[in-house]
């Protein structure tokens, strides 16, 4: 398996609904993202969090980070249509080159 | 948060010719930036970082004389697909790293090779 693995690999839920994406990985990290790809558009950043921090927050998105398990779980409240997108976590290595892993993704349909 | 531009966002050229790509950190600089390139329904796989002012760095399995990076300016990278094949039709991504360590990305070059 690779770094930054997710799961689900896909999921879909009705508006208003929460959205929880989880993510693995294997090897020290200086800190995790999570970014959103809508299909055949750029990735849009999301939020970082940093290996000594547990929790983060921005706007309905909520991060956290486990670093004694490798994992890292995404959720978003209160789900809207426009939601809809795949998301990838990435890792930095903690050689700080600023190089990022991805994982495979989660996609995501919010049925309106 | 931050913007990175890529040019063009499409691109059709025939085998055998050469295609050059820019990316741009508009509102930062960016003394480090990254090329991905992205097949269908994948995620994203790094090819290289490109360092403003020193040659750039190749993942292994990619070749740095088909895939040239010029890194000019703390704000400019550019890739150029050099004699491309079919094959090289893909999702290219650039991305631009903040000096905290945050990675924006541009929106993205889709290359057609027919």
């Amino acid at each position: 398996s690779q770094q930054g693995e997710e799961d689900p690999q896909a999921l879909s839920i009705q508006e208003g609904e929460n959205a929880t994406m989880n993510c693995s990985y294997k090897t020290s990290i200086n800190n995790l993202q999570w970014y959103r790809q809508n299909s055949g558009r750029g990735l849009v950043h999301l939020i970082l969090i940093r290996s000594n921090e547990r929790e983060k927050h921005s706007g309905r998105l909520r991060v956290t980070l486990d670093t004694s398990k490798k994992s890292s779980s995404l959720l978003i409240t209160a789900s809207r249509a426009a939601d809809t997108a795949s998301y990838f976590c990435a890792t930095d290595d903690s050689g700080n080159t600023g190089k990022l892993i991805f994982g495979q993704g989660t996609t995501l349909q919010v049925k309106p | 948060g931050a913007v990175v531009s890529q040019h063009p966002s499409r691109v059709i050229c025939k085998s055998g010719t050469s295609v050059k790509i820019e990316c741009r950190s508009l509102d930062f600089q960016a003394t480090t930036m990254f090329w991905y390139r992205q097949f269908p329904k994948k995620s994203l796989m790094l090819m290289a970082t490109s360092n403003e002012g020193s040659k750039a760095t190749y993942e292994q399995g990619v070749e740095k004389d088909k895939f040239l990076i010029n890194h000019a300016s703390l704000t400019l990278s550019t890739l150029t697909v050099t004699s491309a094949h079919p094959e090289d039709s893909s999702f290219y991504i650039c991305s631009a790293r903040t000096s905290v360590g945050e990675q924006y990305f541009g929106p993205g070059t889709r290359l057609t090779v027919t």
